[in-house]
Parts: structure tokens; sequence; C-alpha cells
């Protein structure tokens, strides 16, 4: 069975601050990887996924993660939060064959000061 | 990206009264859709997959007769709560995943509150 943990309910940082959002996950074979946002009342947003080549993948809004599979993390990062990014993250695992449904982290919220 | 619609965005019906969900893939096309909802707060439980031209796959505790789904076409998927209760109130979002490109897209959910 496949799990994805999110240590973290919520995150504060400072606008103009780099943030991080963690997730480690637990996954037999080579996982596929995703971070997605949701802003209040909506569906989910993609922002970036890791299947295969560069540990450090790049997204949609600045956003980047790391594959690190020595720690099986995949951490959610960007140089510089804007007050727009505060919104909901999941991470969330699939596996490579086979029924491609997504496993879920239980989300961390965002929440960037001015 | 790829677009998923969702229809309705919100809807409050009576108690034991049916209720169904539209889920549609505009762009691409879609042989399986998933299904899942979210509780306020909480994360997102897969409650089924939708296969076009075929019967669905429903997760451990669904209940197959209750939440009735159905995938006529390779854009359409449909949800239908049967005989809804106060404890069927869920936001349900259902997802696509266009060939090729191993990515899961999110319709914008449908919010059902059932009185």
């Amino acid at each position: 069975a496949q799990s994805v943990a999110q240590p973290e309910d919520q995150v504060n940082v400072a606008e103009g601050n780099p943030l991080t959002v963690k997730c480690t996950y637990s996954v037999s074979g080579n996982p596929y990887l995703f971070w997605y946002v949701q802003y209040p009342n909506r569906g989910l947003q993609f922002l970036l996924k890791y299947i295969t080549g560069d540990n450090l993948v790049k997204g949609s809004y600045g956003f980047e993660a790391e594959f690190n599979k020595s720690q099986t993390s995949f951490h959610l990062k960007k140089p510089s939060a804007l007050v727009s990014d505060s919104a909901l993250y999941f991470c969330a695992v699939s596996p490579p064959r086979g029924r491609r449904a997504l496993t879920f982290g239980s989300g961390t919220r965002l929440q960037v000061q001015p | 990206g790829a677009v998923v619609s969702q229809h309705p965005s919100w809807v409050i019906c009576k108690s034991g009264t049916s209720v169904k969900i539209e889920c549609r893939s505009l762009d691409f096309q879609a042989t399986t859709m998933f299904w899942y909802r979210q509780f306020p707060k909480q994360s997102l439980m897969l409650m089924a997959t939708s296969n076009e031209g075929s019967k669905a796959t429903y997760e451990q505790g669904v209940e197959k007769d209750k939440f009735l789904i159905n995938h006529a076409s390779l854009t359409l998927s449909t949800l239908t709560v049967t005989s809804a209760h106060p404890e069927d109130s869920s936001f349900y979002i259902c997802s696509a995943d266009p060939r090729s490109t191993d990515t899961q897209y999110f319709g914008p959910g449908t919010r059902l509150t059932v009185l």
C-alpha cells in the first residue's frame, strides 16, 4: 500500500522569504509524485510532478520540488513567497503501473503574511 | 493544461432525493475518470474509478448502490448520489488523466448539502 505524509498542518512565512512544504512518501517501486494546490471551495490545480530524470522539478508559479529517494521525500519549495501563494497544498503519489488513482497527503495550509 | 469541468458547482437537496453530478473533460478524451470526496479541512479520499464503457471500480467502504457512476462517453462521467442523507453532504471532486501525460487534472468540485 502507498501512503503520503505531510507532517505540518500549517506553514507560516513572511512575504519575500523562501518557503518549504514537506512531504514524505511510502510506495513500492518508483513512484510518480505530485503537488497540487487548492484555493477555498475550488478543485485542485496541478503544480508539478516527478516521474523520472532530474531530481529537481520546476513547476507552475515559481514552485519547485526536490525528489530525494534515500529520504523518500518530495518537498515543495519556492525562493520568494507571495501573499497570493496562501492556500492548501497537497502532495500525492501514484504507482507507476496499473491504476493511476492518487493517494493524497493530509494537506498543508500555507499562510504568507504581508 | 487540460480542462475538466463539473456541474453543478453546488447543490442543496432534501433528504431522500437523488442528485446527479457531471464531470466532463473539455479538451481531451478520458477512458478513465476518478471521483474523490473531501470533507471539511480534510484530504481527498478516492471513492471510485470510472471506466468508459464498463463498470466503475469502487473503493472499499463505498456503497456502489448509493453512489452510481456512469461513464457513457470518452468525455463524460456522472456520479449520482441516490437517496441522499445529511451525512452525504460533502465536496465531490472528479479528475481525469489525458493519455501520455501521466497527470490528473481536477474539476472545480461540487458542494453537496443535504438537508
